[in-house]
């Protein structure tokens, strides 16, 4: 099993560029997680889906942020613009038991905005 | 909500046995606990999920009372390497979210 596979690992980016995260999850799971972590605030979650269908996206920071999932195999997080304070180590996470909490988590992906 | 509280951080020598306490006063009748570790520049890992008494697996052990109000994971005989950040987690409404997280610093 290949686990959650996130790209880029690291990227670097000027302030008002748009930026795009993606997200494998685990076949067979029906349930994905971004989530941003930074030493001020911790793990916050973005949004949560459920068979492909956004549920919950009221961590979504602003109207810059946005996530898709097309299909059960592929999600994305967008960033246009992006500022410096969106720098953090942005994860993805998928789950086959939805909200009763046994989360699989990828390597994430460091974002740095200059 | 079920709002989680875990010591900030919490030392250990190798070969002990550690004993990491999380509060959650709120938890609703259907939650599960669940805990993750967190090494450097890696994503949390799963650990353990319980709902009530007591969960065993080869990694750890997860004691829960009956009132469900806390919830305590146990790691037998540690070794360096479990230094990390533990997390417990518990469903708060429709989301997931993780507290603080607990820093468990291991030394020889």
């Amino acid at each position: 099993d290949a686990g959650v596979i996130q790209s880029p690992r690291h990227e670097v980016t000027e302030m008002g560029q748009e930026v795009t995260l993606r997200c494998k999850p685990i076949s067979g799971h029906n349930s994905l997680f971004w989530y941003r972590q930074t030493m001020m605030r911790g793990l916050e979650l973005l949004i949560y889906f459920n068979n492909n269908v956004p549920i919950d996206d009221s961590g979504m920071p602003e109207d810059r942020f946005s996530a898709k999932m097309p299909n059960a195999s592929f999600s994305t997080l967008k960033i246009q613009p992006s500022e410096p304070r969106d720098s953090a180590v942005y994860f993805c996470a998928s789950s086959p038991t939805g909200l009763r909490g046994e989360l699989f988590f990828g390597e994430g992906s460091r974002l740095t905005v200059l | 909500l079920a709002k989680t509280t875990q010591p900030i951080s919490m030392d250990s020598y190798e070969g002990q046995e550690v004993n990491i306490t999380c509060s959650h006063n709120n938890i609703a009748t259907n939650d599960y606990i669940t805990w993750y570790q967190q090494f450097p520049s890696q994503g949390p890992r799963f650990i353990i999920q319980g709902y009530k008494t007591k969960v065993t697996n080869e990694v750890a052990s997860l004691f829960i009372p009956a009132d469900r109000k806390s919830s305590t994971l146990s790691l037998p005989r540690v070794s360096l390497s479990d230094t990390a950040v533990y997390y417990c987690l518990v469903v708060q409404g429709s989301t997931l979210t993780f507290g603080k997280g607990t820093m468990l610093l291991v030394s020889p």
